[in-house]
């Protein structure tokens, strides 16, 4: 059983579209993140949510926007896609705020921005 | 601000090589310290961590110990296999109040040969 899912696995379509990444968890935590890797593996911040909330929101373009219906999902929406986009897309969860350290990934949406 | 100094890669080592991936910080206050490990195609996993100075962190033969008297926290295996070939993470969450994200290091490739 998958503890964090993402949806889709890859994604590719063409500059100047609007797409959307869909991430659940099962673990009951309460925090969930956005990572964004690129192609030298750097992972960067860009969100993350506790119960909900809007607690981190790194510099990032307000082209992507994250949403969080209920705890266990947040999902990350992405408007006038461009090709510097292009990158893998993480999701994460940890229990709480103070287990920030111990975060369980997901399994990565590849975004190809053409 | 804090920040994690990981040495750079490609490791390259033969079966059953020792392997030492070194990491550096920078921080404020008192740390937590974490190795993570992705494997090809996958997301992100927790190897070890270690939250105090001199603490040892162990996990499916990899060892870290916490030295804050370098601001280290090396990763080390007696005898790599095939399968230990990931991109390694060093990363850390401060010890101050409201510190809800994990400062990561670039990352260090591991491929190791039969």
């Amino acid at each position: 059983d998958t503890a964090v899912s993402q949806t889709p696995k890859y994604l590719v379509t063409q500059m100047g579209n609007d797409k959307s990444i869909k991430c659940e968890q099962n673990l009951g935590h309460d925090t969930m993140y956005w990572y964004k890797q690129d192609s030298k593996k750097f992972l960067k911040i860009m969100f993350s949510y506790n119960n909900k909330e809007l607690i981190i929101n790194e510099t990032v373009p307000n082209r992507f926007s994250p949403k969080s219906p209920d705890k266990a999902h947040l999902n990350l929406h992405i408007n006038s896609l461009e090709l510097g986009d292009s990158a893998v897309y993480f999701c994460a969860s940890s229990q709480d705020l103070g287990q920030v350290g111990e975060q369980f990934f997901g399994p990565g949406t590849r975004l190809t921005v053409l | 601000g804090n920040s994690v100094t990981q040495m750079e890669g490609p490791v390259t080592l033969s079966e059953e090589a020792f392997l030492t991936i070194n990491c550096t910080y920078t921080a404020t206050g008192y740390p937590s310290l974490f190795w993570y490990v992705q494997y090809p195609g996958e997301g992100l996993q927790l190897l070890l961590k270690a939250t105090k100075a001199d603490d040892k962190g162990s996990n499916k033969g990899f060892e870290a110990t916490y030295r804050k008297e370098t601001t280290s926290f090396h990763l080390e295996k007696g005898s790599v296999q095939v399968s230990d070939s990931a991109v390694y993470f060093c990363a850390l969450k401060d010890s101050g109040a409201g510190s809800y994200q994990l400062t990561f290091g670039k990352g260090t490739k591991l491929s190791v040969i039969p």
